[in-house]
């Protein structure tokens, strides 16, 4: 399973663009790259997939470079309630077993 | 909208008790996983069941076992409690979908177990 890292937090003003970006040096042919976000006392929510290029929806946009060694989370124009740990996953359609890491801490400050 | 329910948000036992936590998955998905989450650890997978009465260990099974009798309901058994079992613990259902990306996981919101 490949793995992936993360920073363990980041720091950001309201209204500023966020980019998180995760390694995934080992990640298969047929891996797909998800992303995850959770508030405190809450489980975590489905925000965005990726297989390459650039994927975008009314949350976030994910851009993948060719080589599919990482990729970038972007959040437009943050507010304090996008304060929140974001996780990101690789893994394949076949692959059963997702696993999480420790994420990155997102701090939005007013 | 999916919908998974966690049967408590909190729940206090004793050590050496036997412990049930109940999920319930009402999209008829294929996948249900059991997490732990813990400060600094991230979610770590314990078990998960791809079908009715299957069953895979995942990432830390020990000291833990599940039972998946219907379709819907996932539970998760600590056979005898211990302290160090103290988390968070999070349900999750999703579909599968072999030709396809990953299909999303839908979480509950947790249970916070406090063994004491």
């Amino acid at each position: 399973l490949a793995k992936t890292t993360q920073p363990i937090s980041m720091d950001s003003y309201e209204g500023q663009e966020v980019n998180i970006t995760c390694s995934h040096n080992n990640i298969a042919t047929n891996d797909y790259i998800t992303w995850y976000q959770q508030f405190p006392s809450q489980g975590p929510r489905f925000i965005i997939q990726g297989y390459k290029t650039k994927v975008t929806n009314e949350v976030a946009s994910l851009f993948i470079p060719a080589d599919r060694k990482s990729s970038t989370l972007s959040l437009p124009r943050v507010s304090l309630s996008d304060t929140a740990v974001y996780y990101c996953l690789v893994g394949s359609p076949w692959s059963y077993i997702p696993t999480f890491g420790r994420g990155t801490s997102l701090i939005v400050h007013p | 909208d999916v919908k998974v329910t966690q049967s408590s948000r909190y729940l206090v036992k004793r050590t050496g008790e036997k412990v049930f936590l109940e999920c319930v998955q009402d999209m008829d998905h294929e996948n249900m996983f059991w997490y732990r989450q813990d400060p600094g650890l991230g979610l770590r997978l314990i078990y998960f069941s791809y079908d009715v009465k299957m069953k895979e260990k995942g990432d830390i099974p020990e000291g833990y076992s599940v039972s998946r009798e219907k379709k819907e309901r996932f539970s998760l058994i600590l056979e005898s409690a211990s302290t160090n079992q103290t988390s968070m613990y999070l349900c999750a259902s999703s579909r599968i979908d072999r030709l396809y990306s990953n299909q999303p996981q839908h979480f509950g919101d947790g249970t916070r177990l406090s063994i004491l």
